[in-house]
């Protein structure tokens, strides 16, 4: 079974800071992949990031990246540069890769909140 | 436009009528789901399929069916709705397979309201 923690419920954070935001998980598959979705307050999913198990660097999509250290079971978010439009919730989640189970398991969110 | 389907977007029951979420891709992802959001619990999945004719039971099952007898259609069937299933629901659809991402995409959400 998978399991994913984000231990922030919420965080502000100043306009141009950057912001970490922590996920950790639990899986018995060696291969796995890991996504970061947003939530703005309209409500559509918007898919950031992704990180391959195997992925020898971290991830990064433009003023997102991921900080994955595997023996930590860590798959932190960074955003950068902060702006008022990252006030969002922020989703991790992840997919088991190996065996037949296609699931993609999310965490409990963490609101973003960007003051000017 | 390419994309998830979702509809309704809001509805109203009264407890134990039934309904159906409708749910259409036209990526033809393999891949289809139905999620439950509720505040502070993320999303939880509720049942999902790796093709046509092939379901399986995710989280949070209870009270919910589906069915899959297209690569298009995923719908949702609440039978006896409960005040429990107030919420908003989410299909999201990807491609198999174990290249890098194939990240899900999301309908628009329906939120459903059981009196």
């Amino acid at each position: 079974a998978q399991k994913i923690t984000q231990t922030q419920p919420g965080m502000f954070v100043q306009e141009k800071e950057a912001v970490t935001l922590d996920c950790t998980y639990d899986t018995s598959d060696p291969s796995y992949g890991l996504f970061w979705y947003k939530q703005p307050s309209s409500g559509e999913m918007i898919f950031l990031i992704y990180q391959g198990s195997y992925d020898q660097q971290n991830a990064t999509e433009g003023r997102y990246s991921l900080n994955f250290q595997k023996a930590r079971k860590s798959a932190n978010l960074v955003i950068s540069a902060s702006q008022l439009g990252d006030s969002a919730m922020y989703f991790c989640a992840m997919r088991g890769e190996t065996s037949n189970d296609y699931k993609l398991s999310f965490g409990a969110g963490t609101t973003v909140t960007v003051r000017a | 436009n390419a994309g998830v389907t979702q509809t309704p977007k809001f509805q109203v029951l009264k407890t134990g009528q039934s309904m159906t979420l409708q749910c259409a891709q036209d990526m033809n992802h393999e891949y289809m789901s139905w999620y439950r959001q509720d505040p502070g619990m993320g999303l939880r999945l509720i049942h999902y399929s790796v093709g046509a004719g092939i379901t399986d039971q995710g989280e949070v099952p209870n009270g919910y069916n589906v069915s899959r007898s297209t690569t298009e259609d995923f719908p949702l069937r609440l039978l006896s709705a409960a005040p429990s299933q107030t919420s908003v629901y989410f299909c999201a659809s990807s491609y198999l397979g174990l290249a890098g991402g194939n990240d899900l995409t999301f309908g628009a959400g329906s939120r459903l309201t059981v009196l």
